[in-house]
C-alpha cells in the first residue's frame, strides 16, 4: 500500500522563526521526491525535485534534504515570512513514470 | 506564473450529468496530467497524456476519460457524475515525456460540486 506521510499537519510560527517539516515515503523502488508550495487560491508551485540520496537543494530561504535509504525528506524554512504561509506538499512517483502520489500536506501559517 | 490555465473555475452539476473540464498547458509541454483533490486529501492521479495518447492511469473508473489536442490543450470528461466526484480537479503539464523527475506545472484547478 502506497503511503506518504507529512508531519505536522499544520503549524503556526512567528515571523522570523525558522521551521521544518517532514515527508516520509516508501524507501523501496525510489525514483524521485517532489516538493510543492500551494498558496490558497493559487496553483501549486514546484519547489524541488530530488533524486539522489543525500541530495540537498536550496531556493532562497527554503531548503530540502533527502534520505532515500530511510525514506524521508525534510523541508526547512529559514526566517519565516508571512508570504511563506501555504500548504507544502511532497509527492513521489511510485513507478518510473511521472504519476505523482501526494501526501496531504503541511499547512504553515506565519504570524506577523 | 506557470502559464497553465483551467476553465471553468467553478462548476455545479447534478448526479448523473456529464461534465467537461478544460486545461491549457504551457506551450511546448507535451505531457499533461490530471489530478483530483478531495477535501482533506492530497491530489490523486487520474491519468496522463503524452502527445495525445494516454500514458498512464490511476485508480479511477472508465467514466473518467480525457483528450489531449495538438495545440497543448486538454480535456477531462466525467460521465454519470456521483456525489463523491465533488472535488478540485487540477491539471499539470510538463516538458518531458512523463519521466519521474520531470517538473509538473499546475493550473489553479476547477472546483466541481455535484448535488
Amino acid at each position: 500500500i502506497l503511503n506518504v506521510e507529512q508531519s505536522p499537519q499544520s503549524l503556526h510560527v512567528q515571523e522570523g522563526d525558522s521551521t521544518n517539516f517532514t515527508c516520509s515515503f516508501p524507501s523501496s523502488n525510489f525514483y524521485a521526491l517532489h516538493w510543492y508550495r500551494w498558496e490558497t487560491a493559487k496553483s501549486p508551485e514546484a519547489l524541488f525535485v530530488m533524486t539522489l540520496n543525500g541530495d540537498e537543494k536550496k531556493k532562497g530561504r527554503i531548503s530540502a534534504t533527502l534520505n532515500t535509504k530511510e525514506g524521508y525528506s525534510y523541508l526547512y524554512i529559514k526566517g519565516s515570512q508571512p508570504e511563506d504561509s501555504a500548504t507544502y506538499l511532497c509527492a513521489f512517483p511510485p513507478t518510473g513514470a511521472n504519476n505523482l502520489f501526494f501526501g496531504t500536506g503541511t499547512r504553515l501559517t506565519v504570524i506577523p | 506564473e506557470t502559464g497553465v490555465t483551467q476553465s471553468p473555475t467553478h462548476l455545479i452539476k447534478t448526479r448523473g450529468q456529464q461534465v467537461t473540464l478544460r486545461c491549457s498547458s504551457q506551450s511546448g509541454h507535451n505531457t499533461v496530467s490530471w489530478y483530483q483533490q478531495a477535501l482533506g486529501q492530497g491530489p490523486q492521479f487520474i491519468f496522463q497524456y503524452y502527445r495525445e495518447e494516454e500514458n498512464g492511469r490511476g485508480n479511477f473508473p472508465p467514466r473518467f476519460s480525457g483528450l489531449q489536442f495538438p495545440n497543448y490543450s486538454s480535456e477531462l470528461n466525467v460521465n454519470a457524475l456521483e456525489l463523491d466526484d465533488s472535488a478540485l480537479y487540477l491539471c499539470a503539464s510538463s516538458l518531458g515525456s512523463g519521466g519521474y523527475a520531470d517538473t509538473q506545472y499546475f493550473g489553479p484547478g476547477t472546483r466541481l460540486t455535484v448535488l
